[in-house]
């Protein structure tokens, strides 16, 4: 299918383990982007990466691993989950064009709930 | 750095009224501005941005949205509401001065329209 997938949908874990969540688009888009929602904060960026193997940190990073090494994939990993991760995972992804700006394209999310 | 404001968590407007969600922004330079909609359980939907050029603003789903420089203000409008229009309604913003391409967003807000 055509456009931004993310898995799994939903996915409930535990305390201290590795989570991975995938976002895979299908558009070529080099930039991509991975944000969180939460309740009282809008949404605030996780990672975002320019390009395969270029990444750089956002607003809240602590706690996340991205990796980029296709174009089309940019996998967000907690490396020991905690509570304070519980919450809705959005992944991004826009094209930059000389001269303009293009919005980015969401995700349909993935719910995360740390027990 | 930059910031956006949505001051209202909540608006509630009867169906064929006209409608406002309120945005206001901080950049160091001329602003992009953009506007989504997210509806439950779904991903952010583009609605409309602001690049340069005319004020006024049309998008999706016949809203439109008024860059006000001197108020730093990127209010977003529907002259008639639907009831189908109750969603989340998130003003994110982007310095073109800077070096990156991020997207910051405010906190959102909930609009109900009722029959």
């Amino acid at each position: 299918d055509a456009g931004i997938t993310q898995s799994p949908r939903y996915k409930i874990t535990e305390t201290g383990r590795q989570v991975t969540l995938m976002c895979h688009q299908t558009w070529s888009h080099s930039y991509m982007f991975w944000y969180r929602q939460d309740l009282g904060h809008g949404l605030r960026l996780i990672y975002y990466s320019a390009a395969a193997d270029i990444t750089d940190k956002g607003e809240v990073p602590d706690g996340y691993v991205v990796s980029r090494s296709k174009t089309e994939n940019f996998p967000l990993t907690l490396e020991s989950a905690t509570r304070s991760q519980t919450s809705v995972y959005f992944c991004a992804s826009t094209q930059w064009m000389a001269g303009a700006y293009n919005e980015q394209f969401f995700g349909p999310g993935t719910r995360l709930t740390v027990l | 750095a930059q910031s956006v404001a949505q001051p209202e968590d909540q608006v509630n407007v009867a169906e064929g009224n006209p409608l406002t969600v309120k945005c206001t922004y901080s950049v160091s330079g001329n602003p992009y501005l953009f506007w989504y909609v997210q509806y439950p359980n779904r991903g952010l939907q583009f609605l409309l941005k602001y690049i340069t050029g005319d004020n006024l603003v049309k998008g999706s789903y016949g809203f439109e949205a008024e860059f006000n420089k001197s108020q730093t203000s990127f209010h977003l409008k529907k002259p008639s509401a639907l009831v189908s229009d109750s969603a989340l309604y998130f003003c994110a913003v982007r310095d073109p001065r800077g070096s990156n391409y991020k997207l910051t967003f405010g906190k959102g807000t909930l609009l109900t329209v009722n029959p």
